[in-house]
């Protein structure tokens, strides 16, 4: 199993263009979390999706962000206009949750890192 | 405010030494914590958690609800240890909703 794959793993780009983000979870996990790092903030939960369906997004810093799920296999994260506060590293996890059962680890992708010019 | 406080941000031992990285939390509810791992060019990934009491690679880390800490421990330090380590709390609002602290980089020298 190659784990989380996040693509791309760089980004750069001008201010005001349309970002997407992309991420395979790993087969099987019902949960996923888009989460961003910064130097001043570290580590934040964006949103979070469970069978597909987002369950908490009050992470996500403004409308500029939004995050699909279409499948069980593919979710997007974009960023349209992009500003340069958005540069940062953007993290995808998937994790399996059954029922009230404890949840499984989160496993985590390499990451993508955006640059915004 | 729940948050997770990781005091430094870089903490250098030299090989065979006690390591200590500390970790303290504000939660008013029953915490649930962890410690996730960073190697050099690997993914982040989960050291241990608090629930499961188990040592992984020489590591500890005990609950202390009095001091609201869950430091990482390790007796004697190894060069493979080198990485950034992140402790993280777990919200609990349903699902695993993770708050984690800035990390620190741990560097263990020859």
């Amino acid at each position: 199993d190659a784990g989380v794959i996040q693509s791309p793993r760089h980004e750069v780009t001008e201010m005001g263009q349309e970002v997407t983000l992309r991420c395979k979870p790993i087969s099987g996990h019902n949960s996923l979390f888009w989460y961003r790092q910064t130097m001043m903030r570290g580590l934040e939960l964006l949103i979070y999706f469970n069978n597909n369906v987002p369950i908490d997004d009050s992470g996500m810093p403004e409308d500029r962000f939004s995050a699909k799920m279409p499948n069980a296999s593919f979710s997007t994260l974009k960023i349209q206009p992009s500003e340069p506060r958005d540069s940062a590293v953007y993290f995808c996890a998937s994790s399996f949750r059954r029922g009230s059962v404890r949840d499984q680890p989160q496993h985590f992708g390499d990451g993508t890192r955006l640059s915004i010019l | 405010a729940q948050r997770v406080t990781q005091p430094e941000k870089l903490l250098s031992v030299f090989k065979g030494a006690p390591v200590e990285l500390k970790c303290n939390y504000s939660y008013s509810g029953s915490p649930e914590l962890f410690w996730y791992v960073q190697y050099s060019r690997q993914r982040l990934q989960l050291l241990l958690r608090h629930i499961s009491r188990e040592s992984i690679k020489g590591f500890t880390a005990d609950l202390n609800k009095g001091e609201t800490s869950f430091h990482l421990k390790k007796p004697f330090a190894q060069e493979e240890d080198s990485a950034m380590y992140y402790c993280a709390l777990n919200l609990g609002t349903g699902f695993q909703k993770l708050v984690f602290g800035t990390g620190t980089r741990l560097l263990v020298s020859p």
